[in-house]
């Protein structure tokens, strides 16, 4: 069966840590998100990639990377330099075709700062 | 810049009635409309996509309308069931230029009550 996948499920980061959250579509899709989502309020977009090999800022970018070396994987790193990464992460991915938009998401990473 | 707006932020009904959520947006310029359903600590999953020249799509006890002239559009729940508590939430697709990705509402917090 097409989807995403999203590990860890649970990611615990010590604090000046990076810590990589990894996502990998098998549905064909060229185009690629990132959402952080936290109690109270709405998903929040972090990056988005349209094309291997190029990605852009989303709402909430700083603090974050991403790279996008492959159509199937858009992994994202959350660095230290993101002072309040506790929250829950959402991958997703969508077609181009401007006559089928919809989205699908993966089951999200929990991360907790300790 | 886009705004999405989730009317009520929560809901608890006894099992069986039938219930409306309902969800607003600031800017007509949009794509499609998606509603999704987020179970607690869960990824998102899609229910109904409804492209701008559309005015509703149905899936067995759901149907969702969009109007938008009005910048509305609305999830109907048919026969409501316990199983259907989850969170519930709307998106735009954007076309009128700006990152690429979906703008969110806070979503419909739902309880059904046995």
């Amino acid at each position: 069966d097409g989807g995403i996948t999203q590990s860890p499920k649970y990611l615990f980061r010590k604090e000046g840590q990076n810590v990589t959250l990894s996502c990998e579509q098998n549905l064909n899709h060229d185009a690629m998100y990132w959402y952080r989502q936290d109690p109270g309020q709405g998903l929040r977009l972090i990056y988005y990639s349209q094309i291997v090999n190029d990605f852009q800022k989303g709402d909430i970018a700083e603090g974050y990377s991403v790279s996008r070396e492959k159509k199937e994987s858009f992994p994202l790193t959350v660095t230290s330099a993101q002072k309040n990464p506790t929250a829950f992460y959402l991958c997703a991915s969508s077609t181009q075709d401007r006559g089928n938009y919809g989205y699908t998401f993966g089951s999200g990473t929990r991360l907790t700062v300790v | 810049k886009q705004e999405v707006t989730q009317i009520p932020a929560a809901l608890s009904v006894p099992e069986g009635e039938n219930l409306v959520l309902n969800c607003s947006f600031t800017d007509s310029a949009i794509y499609n409309l998606q509603w999704f359903r987020q179970d607690p600590g869960k990824g998102l999953t899609s229910l109904l996509l409804i492209q701008s020249s559309q005015r509703e799509q149905t899936s067995g006890r759901l149907n969702a309308s969009l109007d938008k002239s009005s910048g509305r559009s609305t999830l109907y729940i048919a026969a409501s069931q316990p199983g259907d508590s989850a969170t519930y939430l709307c998106a735009a697709k954007n076309s009128g230029g700006g990152a690429d990705g979906l703008t969110f509402g806070k979503g419909t917090h739902l309880i059904i009550q046995p």
